[in-house]
């Protein structure tokens, strides 16, 4: 089974603060991405890669930076935090051809910036 | 990308199969349907992916008629533990690494 980690479930930051969150893949998938999830908006697409050191910009990437150093694993990161950035992260991986609608998630950050 | 349009919510009962379907009037020739499942709490699950007639697994089925301008997924003989949001996407064929998550319908099992 394809295992899709996230380093906390539940984080509470201040604004201002920089905050890092870590996901981890097991499945040796070349594609990650990060989506942010919002009560009436659905889960919108912030960052993706395709491979080690590369990623391109999703729907909504204004206030994020990633980083992709090992294929395994794929960090975002809020420069400074802001409250509207209050959310649930999701992350996800996925083969790079055929089955790149079959993404895989993982359970999700809960975070809270106050 | 293509528009989806689904229910906001749907109530079914225990034991009874469910048909829950989407809109995607301008769905373009490459693109192809995906349905994903998810539980409070948790990041969306993968079902099921179709281009066109009939692809059925384990989980579920899914029918698209000729012009595709719709689909349905039809999960059968409901049990309380499928009460979740059911997403529809239509994304881009290969070569685009977008999907494209609408707001999904909720779906209740009622014992």
């Amino acid at each position: 089974d394809v295992k899709v980690t996230q380093s906390s479930r539940y984080l509470v930051k201040r604004t201002g603060e920089k905050v890092f969150l870590e996901c981890v893949q097991d499945m040796d998938h070349e594609n990650m991405f990060w989506y942010r999830q919002d009560p009436g908006l659905g889960l919108r697409l912030i960052y993706f890669s395709y491979d080690v050191k590369m990623k391109e910009k999703g729907d909504i990437p204004e206030g994020y930076s990633v980083s992709r150093e090992k294929k395994e694993r794929f960090s975002l990161i809020l420069e400074s935090a802001s409250t509207n950035q209050t959310s649930m992260y999701l992350c996800a991986s996925s083969l790079p051809t055929g089955s790149v609608y079959e993404q895989y998630f993982g359970p999700g950050t809960r975070l809270t910036v106050t | 990308l293509a528009k989806t349009t689904q229910p906001i919510s749907m109530d079914s009962y225990e034991g009874q199969e469910v048909n829950i379907t989407c809109s995607h009037n301008n769905i373009a020739t490459n693109d192809y349907i995906t349905w994903y499942q998810q539980f409070p709490s948790q990041g969306p699950r993968f079902i099921i992916q179709g281009y066109k007639t009939k692809v059925t697994n384990e989980v579920a089925s899914l029918f698209i008629p000729a012009d595709r301008k719709s689909s349905t997924l039809s999960l059968p003989r409901v049990s309380l533990s499928d009460t979740a949001v059911y997403y529809c996407l239509v994304s881009p064929g290969a070569g685009s690494y977008q999907l494209t998550f609408g707001k999904g319908t909720k779906l209740s099992v009622i014992p």
